[in-house]
């Protein structure tokens, strides 16, 4: 069974600086994505940035990117530029790449952006 | 375009009662899948329709049920309430081949 882990269960910067959420995972596969979602305190589940386990290049969504270590079994999330909107839990969550469409979800992290 | 909607938006229950949860797709999703997020917590799996049919199941009880309808709508039904069902519980579709969920606001489910 594939597992995903998040450390850090709270984070606080001030806007505009760059922060940076840890993942962790834990798979036997070898073809799987990786996900990071954004809930508000709305609560909608908003996908932020994906990764396909194959791509070797780190996943880049404007001020999102992602630093993918496979050998590791890390997907960390950097926010550059931090904004308040920012402000909300964040899921890391994973998905085999073969049969159905099973998300397993991380802790999260509630990240706080300050003024 | 309409995204992924769910109703009712809260329920309050009390305990023994059963209760049905809806949810529009996307449009043009085939497949969808309900999650039980506790409070603090991430989401967890319950089970996934594609084709009307249940395609894949995460650990619950058969308490918790459900059906997709020819419109690639779906109900979870949940009976025989317990405390620890209080939860949001969310619906996200996607296609069948696809692996990007887009999930709908959820249902506050409140088990008394």
């Amino acid at each position: 069974a594939q597992t995903v882990t998040q450390s850090q269960p709270e984070m606080s910067v001030q806007e505009a600086e760059t922060v940076t959420l840890s993942c962790t995972y834990d798979t036997s596969e070898s073809n799987y994505y990786l996900f990071w979602y954004k809930q508000p305190p709305s609560r909608q589940m908003i996908l932020v940035i994906r990764q396909e386990a194959y791509k070797q290049q780190n996943a880049t969504e404007n001020r999102f990117s992602v630093n993918f270590q496979k050998a590791a079994k890390s997907f960390s999330l950097k926010i550059s530029d931090s904004q308040l909107g920012d402000t909300a839990m964040y899921f890391c969550a994973f998905m085999k790449g073969t049969g159905a469409q099973k998300l397993v979800f991380g802790q999260g992290t509630r990240l706080t952006i300050n003024p | 375009d309409a995204g992924v909607t769910q109703s009712p938006t809260h329920l309050i229950k009390t305990r023994g009662q059963q209760v049905t949860l809806r949810c529009s797709p996307k449009s043009g999703h085939d497949t969808v899948s309900w999650y039980q997020q506790a409070l603090g917590q991430g989401p967890q799996f319950i089970f996934q329709y594609y084709e009307e049919e249940e395609r894949q199941r995460g650990n619950f009880p058969d308490r918790f049920s459900g059906h997709q309808f020819p419109n690639y709508s779906s109900e979870l039904n949940v009976n025989a309430l317990l405390l620890g069902d209080s939860a949001l519980y969310l619906c996200a579709s996607s296609l069948v081949w696809g692996d990007e969920q887009f999930f709908g606001p959820g249902t506050r489910l409140t088990v008394l």
